[in-house]
């Protein structure tokens, strides 16, 4: 079993729906939490940044993170067509370093 | 991605043949790291670097080399490419004070 798993898609939606993709994991030890979009033939791009449990909103995304399920969700509200990429979760321990532990990616794509 | 360059976009090998994957940075950060991505395998961390003249292993480093002398530059080679190792490689740096990974546009590469 992976360290995080990830639903690799794609995930169909109508342009305006809310999208919801999520990140289980194993390792309870992670507190810090990320989600990269990727763009088709680009590199990943920091989306969102969370440490530890809760919300955070930027925008039309939130992140959310429970720690208890071992769960973490991106939500896009009013969904776009340019928000169709792939999107990685990622996540880490305290204390190393740039050691990021990934999600093999969701490919989202927003029908107009 | 700016910032981060990768050259070359695309090669294709032959089955023992050796090759350098070219990284720079102008951003003068200290952590620079290579991934590779393979469909439905997320981002693999093949070997990384906290300064110059500091290398070390990541989760796949077999039949990859580094250096890294200075801090804007950070080669990955290959020293007798395999099919194995075709993939999509990224060079990331990272940024301490906001524990943001920077990626390249990335290196398609392909073992006959």
């Amino acid at each position: 079993q992976k360290e995080v798993e990830q639903d690799p898609g794609p995930l169909s939606v109508p342009e305006g729906a809310i999208v919801s993709l999520n990140c289980t994991y194993s390792n309870s030890a992670f507190q810090y939490f990320m989600w990269y979009r990727q763009y088709s033939r680009k590199g990943p791009e920091l989306l969102m940044y969370t440490y530890s449990s809760g919300n955070k909103e930027d925008g039309r995304f939130t992140a959310q993170v429970d720690k208890s399920s071992k769960y973490i969700s991106l939500f896009i509200r009013d969904s776009q067509p340019s928000d169709s990429a792939t999107y990685l979760c990622a996540m880490k321990e305290p204390g190393s370093n740039y050691q990021l532990i990934w999600g093999a990616g969701t490919k989202l794509i927003i029908k107009p | 991605n700016a910032g981060v360059t990768q050259t070359p976009k695309f090669q294709v090998l032959k089955t023992g043949q050796s090759m350098t994957l070219q990284c720079a940075q102008d951003m003068n950060h200290e952590y620079m790291s290579w991934y590779r991505q393979d469909p439905g395998m997320g981002l693999r961390l093949i070997h990384y670097s906290v300064g110059a003249g500091i290398t070390d292993q990541g989760e796949v480093p077999n039949g990859y080399n580094v250096s890294r002398s200075t801090t804007e530059d950070f080669p990955l080679r290959l020293l007798s490419a395999a099919p194995s190792q075709t993939s999509v490689y990224f060079c990331a740096i990272a940024d301490l004070s906001t524990d943001t990974q920077y990626f390249g546009p990335g290196t398609r590469l392909t073992v006959l």
